[in-house]
């Protein structure tokens, strides 16, 4: 079975200012990534996957994540954030086995101008 | 337009009563989920399918049932039996190892 731990529960940050979202997961077997947005009152979008290949992912709106195998970690990443990046931020894990997602308990950003 | 739909937005429960939460895609994704969500603890899976007229229990299921009678539709029922079912619910399709979500429902007990 698999397991994500999100190391913030909010994260406070001013607008253009950098923004960094740590994931950790444990896992006995070869995992997928994934970290999902969620604005107030929606369903959750796919802002990026690992599943294979290159360690830095890119994904929608400026994000990016790196996978760490030795340390267990795809922590999120922007260079510069936006007052419209205010949501909450799931990272999910995933068994090559079976596809099922085990998912983090949030971290919520509030950009502030 | 494909992508995945709920209804309702919102639901009302009374005590005792048996509530369905409806969720379609036209994604003609194979596997479906539906997830229960409740402040600062993520997303919990319920049910899934991951083909027609089968269906497994996720994490928990108990107070929940489904159908997958046909590849577009999963519906939840929430019957009397869950005790607190107050919280949002979060249907997902995918085809292989991506899952895609719907708008979700937000289900209320009167």
């Amino acid at each position: 079975a698999q397991s994500v731990t999100q190391l913030d529960s909010q994260v406070p940050v001013f607008e253009e200012a950098p923004v960094e979202l740590r994931c950790n997961y444990s896992s006995s077997v070869s995992v997928y990534l994934f970290w999902y947005v969620q604005y107030p009152n929606q369903g959750l979008q796919l802002l990026l996957k690992y599943l294979s290949g290159s360690t830095l992912v890119k994904g929608i709106n400026g994000f990016e994540a790196e996978f760490n195998k030795s340390q267990t970690s795809f922590h999120l990443r922007k260079p510069s954030v936006h007052i419209s990046d205010t949501a909450e931020y799931f990272c999910a894990v995933s068994s090559a086995l079976d596809y099922k997602l085990s998912f983090g308990a949030g971290t919520t950003v509030t950009v502030r101008a | 337009d494909g992508g995945i739909t709920q209804s309702p937005k919102y639901l009302f429960r009374k005590e005792g009563q048996n509530v369905t939460l409806s969720c379609e895609q036209n994604l003609n994704h194979d596997a479906m989920y539906w997830y229960r969500q409740d402040p600062g603890q993520g997303l919990r899976l319920i049910y899934y399918s991951q083909i027609v007229n089968d269906f497994q229990k996720g994490d928990i299921a108990e107070g929940y049932s489904v159908s997958r009678e046909k590849k577009e539709s999963f519906p939840l029922t929430v019957t009397s039996a869950q005790k607190n079912p107050t919280a949002f619910y979060l249907c997902a399709s995918s085809l292989g190892e991506t899952q895609y979500f719907g708008p979700g429902t937000r289900l209320l007990v009167l």
